[in-house]
């Protein structure tokens, strides 16, 4: 069964604390994704990567960073956690489309992180 | 640059009632589109999509949408609601690069019993 793993369900940071998400996949996939899920907003992109070492800004990247250094690893990074980043991040990961379909993307089942 | 509107953030129906959630989608290339699903405390996971082809398209758990491009609408439905249908749904369509997906603001459907 293909699957995409977050390292934590939940968790409580403090503000001012580094926080380190982790996401891992099985299914040999280019592309990798961190998406935030606020009620009312959606799915906003935060950062994507589409290789080993290579990292592209989305739409919403202000106080994020992030690092890919293995194929099936990408982490998300919040440097000095704050409390408007209380909310639930999801991994997702993706073949380019045409090889195996239209690019349909495979999620973790979330972080739900709360900064104090 | 593409973007999708879900008309209804919340959906009530009765059990055993027709479901029909709206998607309408803007693209500025032939578009990929998409219907996830999320069940409480649990990630995202496909319903169905639509690439090329037919235009009417079947996904799990009984699930249909149909792609009118003149409409630019991708609308999910359901001809019976069932309990375990109770979940937010969210349509999603492919940027311009075939990679990455913008998704709308979700609908959140409600099954009364």
């Amino acid at each position: 069964d293909v699957k995409v793993t977050q390292s934590s369900r939940y968790l409580v940071k403090r503000t001012g604390e580094k926080v380190f998400l982790e996401c891992v996949q099985d299914m040999d996939h280019e592309n990798m994704f961190w998406y935030r899920q606020d009620p009312g907003l959606g799915l906003r992109l935060i950062y994507f990567s589409y290789d080993v070492k290579m990292k592209e800004k989305g739409d919403i990247p202000e106080g994020y960073s992030v690092s890919r250094e293995k194929k099936e690893r990408f982490s998300l990074i919040l440097e000095s956690a704050s409390t408007n980043q209380t909310s639930m991040y999801l991994c997702a990961s993706s073949s380019p489309p045409g090889l195996f379909g239209a690019g349909e993307l495979f999620f973790g089942e979330g972080s739900m992180l709360t900064v104090l | 640059a593409q973007s999708v509107t879900q008309l209804g953030s919340h959906v009530s129906v009765s059990e055993g009632a027709l479901v029909l959630l709206r998607c309408n989608y803007s693209s500025s290339v032939p578009p990929y589109l998409f219907w996830y699903v999320q069940y409480p405390n649990q990630g995202l996971q496909l319903l169905l999509k639509y690439t090329t082809g037919a235009t009417l398209v079947k996904g799990i758990n009984g699930f249909e949408a149909e792609f009118k491009k003149s409409e630019t609408s991708f609308h999910l439905t359901k001809p019976s609601a069932h309990m375990s249908d109770a979940a937010e749904y969210f349509c999603a369509v492919s940027a311009g690069d075939g990679n990455k997906l913008v998704f709308g603001a979700g609908t959140i459907l409600r099954v009364k019993s």
